[in-house]
């Protein structure tokens, strides 16, 4: 099974909102509702942000909201802050094992 | 919240046994499920497997003729084995809380295989 696609990078203004898309096929993003986001800072381990396609784990910021639409999963980021540069990944349930995505590397401007 | 904490060598020899051990600190093992995901460069992440705290398994189906999965309730760890790693298992490793969906994470280990 391939990864599942990203793109590279995306950018953004500090206070803007931005979409991260995370493409798939109907054997693991769009077969499921087992779709998550992570995000990473250099150096450190993967944080999870959305889980199930929209849900959001205790004390990460409301921010941060998660979508599907077929086989196409987005995480979008709204009143972006210099914290949130970072990498994201998502990542989904595909009936025998889990994929994720290349990661896209968020620049805030 | 749970915290975990991977540990082994960090320096594999070519055809050798890579193995890990997560220890588990703040919760308890029982009654959940744990994974090991590792991170390279080149491929990204890459989901290896979990384990539940009665020993049930569920590999990648990739890496599935060179991994084992253990776990041990009374130590509040669970471990992780590749066998004949060659230079491609090179990567940062993982473990986690969850099946399917890793939830916390510990902070990964770097294992170079190289002779």
């Amino acid at each position: 099974q391939s990864a599942l696609t990203q793109p590279a990078s995306v950018s953004g203004s500090p206070g803007q909102s931005i979409t991260i898309s995370c493409t798939g096929s109907s054997n693991d993003v769009g077969g499921y509702g087992l779709v998550s986001w992570y995000q990473q800072h250099p150096g450190q381990a993967p944080k999870l942000m959305i889980f199930e396609v929209v849900k959001r784990p205790s004390g990460v910021s409301n921010r941060f909201s998660g979508s599907k639409s077929g086989n196409t999963a987005s995480l979008t980021i709204s009143g972006l802050q210099t914290e949130d540069e970072a990498d994201y990944y998502c990542c989904a349930y595909a009936g025998s094992t889990t994929l994720f995505g290349g990661g896209t590397k968020l620049t805030v401007l | 919240q749970v915290q975990l904490q991977e540990s082994g060598p960090g320096l594999v020899k070519p055809s050798e046994t890579l193995s890990l051990t997560c220890t588990v600190s703040g919760g308890s093992i029982f009654p959940y499920y744990w994974s090991w995901i590792r991170q390279t460069p080149g491929k990204g992440l890459e989901w290896i497997g979990y384990i539940y705290y009665s020993g049930t398994t569920r590999y990648n189906p990739s890496l599935k003729s060179r991994v084992t999965m253990f776990v041990d309730t009374s130590k509040n760890q669970f471990s992780l084995e590749v066998t004949s790693v060659t230079a491609a298992d090179t990567a940062v490793y993982y473990c986690a809380k969850g099946d399917w969906v890793p939830e916390s994470w510990g902070q990964g280990t770097l294992v170079t295989v190289s002779s």
